[in-house]
C-alpha cells in the first residue's frame, strides 16, 4: 500500500503571493488534516477533511483554506502570503473510524515553503 | 483548550544509557495521548499511543510510556539508546470525540535527542 505523499517538496515564494499544497492521502484513507511545523516548533493542526467536508479547525485566518477530492486527496492553499507562513506543511490521513487501532494518522514528508 | 509541554528541548545520552523524554499535558477532559518520532526530512511516525486500559502502554523500537492521571505526565522511556533512535520526538494530546478527533492533534515543542557512542 502506498503511504501519504506531498507535493511539491520544496517551493519559494514572495510575500502576497499564493500557494497550493497537495496531498496524496493513504489509500483506504478518508481523512485528511494539514498541519504547519514552523522551524524549531511542534506541528500545528491547521484543519482536517473528512468525506470532503471541513471537520475542525485550529487557529488559523481564512487565508488558509483547503479541499478534499472525491479520491481523497485534498489540497492546502494560502492566500497572501506573510513571512510567518515560512515553515514545514505536513498532510496526514486516517480511517475516521472509531476503532482505536484503525485511525492512527500516517504523516507524509512535508511541503517546505519558503516566503521572502 | 488542551496542552502539551516537553520539558527540555533538547536530551544527550550514551549509547545504551536510558532514555526519559517529559511530556506533561493539560486537559479538561481524558485525554488520549501520543508520542510521534521525526527523522530529519521526514514526516512524523507513531510510536506508540494510549487511549483508554492499561496505563503502561508499549510501541515500537522498544519505546514505551506510562499514563500517570494524578501528574498529567505521559514520559517516554527506552531502557538502552541506541545511535538510531537519534531523532526529534513530539509528544501529542487530543481527547476522544469519535475517530476523526485523532487527526486533531495539539503537539508539544519537541525533544531533540541525541545519543553519543
Amino acid at each position: 500500500e502506498t503511504g501519504v505523499t506531498q507535493s511539491p517538496t520544496h517551493l519559494i515564494k514572495t510575500r502576497g503571493q499564493q500557494v497550493t499544497l497537495r496531498c496524496s492521502s493513504q489509500s483506504g484513507h478518508n481523512t485528511v488534516s494539514w498541519y504547519q511545523q514552523a522551524l524549531g516548533q511542534g506541528p500545528q493542526f491547521i484543519f482536517q477533511y473528512y468525506r470532503e467536508e471541513e471537520n475542525g479547525r485550529g487557529n488559523f485566518p481564512p487565508r488558509f483554506s483547503g479541499l478534499q477530492f472525491p479520491n481523497y486527496s485534498s489540497e492546502l492553499n494560502v492566500n497572501a502570503l506573510e513571512l510567518d507562513d515560512s515553515a514545514l506543511y505536513l498532510c496526514a490521513s486516517s480511517t475516521g473510524q472509531t476503532s482505536s487501532g484503525a485511525n492512527v494518522l500516517t504523516f507524509g514528508a512535508g511541503s517546505r515553503l519558503t516566503v521572502l | 483548550a488542551q496542552s502539551v509541554t516537553q520539558l527540555g528541548s533538547h536530551v544527550s545520552v550514551s549509547e545504551g544509557a536510558l532514555v526519559l523524554l517529559r511530556c506533561n499535558y493539560s486537559s479538561s477532559v481524558p485525554p488520549y495521548l501520543f508520542w510521534y518520532v521525526q527523522y530529519p526530512n521526514q514526516g512524523l511516525q507513531l510510536l506508540l499511543k494510549y487511549t483508554t486500559g492499561a496505563t503502561l502502554v508499549k510501541g515500537i523500537n522498544g519505546f514505551e510510556a506510562e499514563f500517570k492521571k494524578s501528574e498529567t505526565s505521559f514520559h517516554l522511556t527506552k531502557p538502552s539508546a541506541h545511535m538510531s533512535d537519534a531523532a526529534e520526538y513530539f509528544c501529542a494530546v487530543t481527547s476522544p470525540g469519535g475517530g476523526t478527533s485523532y487527526g486533531k492533534l495539539t503537539f508539544g515543542q519537541g525533544t531533540i535527542l541525541t545519543v553519543h557512542p
